[in-house]
Formats: C-alpha cells, sequence, structure tokens
C-alpha cells in the first residue's frame, strides 16, 4: 500500500522554541494532507487540513499562529510549532489519502 | 451526539477467541469506511477499507458495514497476542483525497496468551 513517512519520530525541546515536523507521501501525490493531535488514550483529533499551493484549514479552537502548515509540494507537508510550550507536549500524526488514508508514524513532541 | 460512537473498551479476550468490534455512526452520508490498528506510540494501520454496506474479508479479519442501521463491525478470528492493540473505526462521505476521515475513540483490545 501508500506509504506515509514523518519525521522526526520523537522530539524533545525547550519551552519557547520552535518545532518542525515533516510528512512526504512515498509513493503518490497528495493534494491533500491532514494533521492531527493525539492524547492518551484518546482518539486522533484533526487538526488541520493542508492543502498544496494554498492556505491550511485549521479546525475550531487551533490556533493558525502556532501550528504553521506549510504544503509547498504534491508529496510534502510540514507542521511547525512555534513558540512551544510543554501544554503542546503531545503525539501528533499526519495522513494523507489515495483512496483509503495513510498515516504517518506519528511524533511524540515533549516541551521541558 | 457524536457523529461517530465506539467503545472504548478495554476489551480483554483469550488467545484463539473471536472478536468483534463495533461502531456506530448517525451521518447517512458516510459511504467509506476503515479500520486501523494501532500499537502504543505508533502511527495507526490500515487494516480493512470498505464502500458501501456489505463484507469484506481479509485473512482473519472479516469487516462488515450496514448502511440502513449505521453500524460497522471488525471480527477477528483466531485472535493472537499480537492482535493486542487499539481498533479505530473510521468513515468519510468522500472518496480521494479531499475527504478528512471521522474517527471512532477507539477500542483498546488485550489478547490473552
Amino acid at each position: 500500500g501508500a506509504v506515509v513517512s514523518q519525521h522526526p519520530s520523537w522530539v524533545i525541546c525547550k519551552s519557547g522554541t520552535s518545532v518542525k515536523i515533516e510528512c512526504r507521501s512515498l509513493d503518490f501525490q497528495a493534494t491533500t494532507m491532514f494533521w492531527y493531535r493525539q492524547f492518551p488514550k484518546q482518539s486522533l483529533m484533526l487538526m488541520a487540513t493542508s492543502n498544496e499551493g494554498s492556505k491550511a484549514t485549521y479546525e475550531q479552537g487551533v490556533e493558525k499562529d502556532k501550528f504553521l502548515i506549510n504544503h509547498a509540494s504534491l508529496t510534502l507537508s510540514t507542521l511547525t510549532v512555534t513558540s512551544a510550550h510543554p501544554e503542546d507536549s503531545s503525539f501528533y500524526i499526519c495522513s494523507a489519502r489515495d483512496g483509503e488514508a495513510f498515516f504517518g508514524q506519528g511524533t511524540r513532541l515533549t516541551v521541558v | 451526539q457524536k457523529e461517530v460512537e465506539q467503545d472504548p473498551g478495554p476489551l480483554s479476550v483469550p488467545e484463539g477467541a473471536i472478536v468483534s468490534l463495533n461502531c456506530t455512526y448517525s451521518n447517512s452520508a458516510f459511504q467509506y469506511f476503515m479500520w486501523y490498528r494501532q500499537y502504543s506510540r505508533k502511527g495507526p494501520e490500515l487494516l480493512m477499507y470498505t464502500y458501501s454496506s456489505g463484507n469484506k474479508e481479509d485473512g482473519r479479519f472479516t469487516a462488515q458495514v450496514d448502511k440502513s442501521s449505521k453500524y460497522i463491525s471488525l471480527f477477528i478470528r483466531d485472535s493472537q497476542p499480537s492482535d493486542s492493540a487499539t481498533y479505530l473505526c473510521a468513515m468519510s462521505a468522500y472518496v480521494g483525497s479531499q475527504g478528512n476521515l471521522i474517527f471512532g475513540k477507539g477500542t483498546k483490545l488485550s489478547v490473552k496468551p
């Protein structure tokens, strides 16, 4: 099946710094990618829809200026967590659809 | 009422048992149904993908969709300890890249040796 690669798989950063997470579709083109956040023992919460060549669409309650999304090509979307705080610590997952949806491996972000 | 309801469990079964996982939904526009398996600290892995009503079988896994009842199921035969994971149902009204999925909360399954 199609593969979505997400990098890094885990990252620890200091409070106030920014972290960039990459999501790549390896064998298909994805005009749309999705970014999710998952808290422990909770399901996936959609944060935003990333659209190639245009602005991302954010879900209600998600801060656009804090979670910057760039979808510059048909195979790459990035999520930058700006001025990270401990409450941003979470598991972030991207996905892209090629019929069915394929997910990246997830990124465990810990802000200390 | 949430769009997708899924019992979070946990569900514990002995090895070899038949496992039944279910989701109900309220949006009659949903046409595409998926089941994902997620191990701890990993991204979800697609298990089954079905369109509209009916059954689909793949090895030990069978997915059922009953659109009239807005009810979907995943059956796991001859369950193994390696099946221990959280199972998420997901559905969408749209095919292709444009449609986001709506997820259930996930059911945590534990298969005991």
